[in-house]
């Protein structure tokens, strides 16, 4: 069983539009995050969720919009799509108050605007 | 979380021992230090972490100098699967308010293990 799953694993669209991107996690975590890589190969925080609350959201647009419908959910919503957000997108969880708090994260979505 | 400074690659021969070093002088006390790799196409990956001691897992040793100021990663065994990019990471433990931040990710290492 895939620990952290993403979907799609590319997506493909043109400027102006609007997507999602879904991640599911079945490791029982409370905390779930959303990074991005862009084509420097820089990885990124962007949001951070603890039990569906908000706890960190990097300066990003407000084009951006994460959604936790539960705790083991963390969508990705992009209004309005531009060529800059052309880049691999990362979902992760961690358990912040038990072991190492290590991250784990999924294998990413392909996002290209046209 | 502090700034780490890692070489930007380096090159291992297949079955020898791969050590990773990482400067991180400006670590305070209540800073963990964790290392993750992503191999190429996938999603990061968490190796290790450590406070003081050394640690070893089934991955790899983590050693960490007395003062603290810098670590070295140890795959002792390396093999191609290694090959990959190595993050040094520093970030405060989940009781000083490091519990749900993000990790703050360099350029890393660059590792090629080598047949």
């Amino acid at each position: 069983d895939t620990a952290v799953s993403q979907t799609p694993k590319y997506l493909v669209t043109q400027m102006g539009n609007d997507k999602s991107i879904k991640c599911e996690q079945n490791l029982g975590h409370d905390t779930m995050y959303w990074y991005k890589q862009d084509s420097k190969k820089f990885l990124k925080i962007m949001f951070s969720y603890n039990n569906k609350e908000l706890i960190i959201n990097e300066t990003v647009p407000n084009r951006f919009s994460p959604k936790s419908p539960d705790k083991a959910h963390l969508n990705l919503h992009i209004n309005s799509l531009e060529l800059g957000d052309s880049a691999v997108y990362f979902c992760a969880s961690s358990q912040p108050d038990r072991g190492a708090n290590e991250q784990y994260f999924g294998p990413g979505t392909r996002l290209t605007v046209t | 979380d502090a700034k780490t400074t890692q070489p930007p690659s380096m090159d291992c021969a297949e079955g020898r021992a791969a050590n990773l070093p990482c400067n991180h002088s400006t670590i305070s006390g209540n800073e963990y230090v964790y290392w993750y790799r992503q191999i190429h196409s996938q999603g990061p990956q968490y190796i290790i972490h450590g406070l003081k001691n050394n640690e070893t897992n089934e991955m790899a040793s983590l050693i960490i100098t007395e003062d603290r100021k810098s670590s070295t990663l140890i795959l002792p065994h390396a093999t191609l699967r290694d090959t990959a990019v190595y993050y040094c990471i520093v970030r405060a433990s989940m009781y000083s308010g490091g519990g749900a931040d993000g990790l703050t990710f360099g350029k890393g290492t660059h590792l090629i293990i080598q047949p």
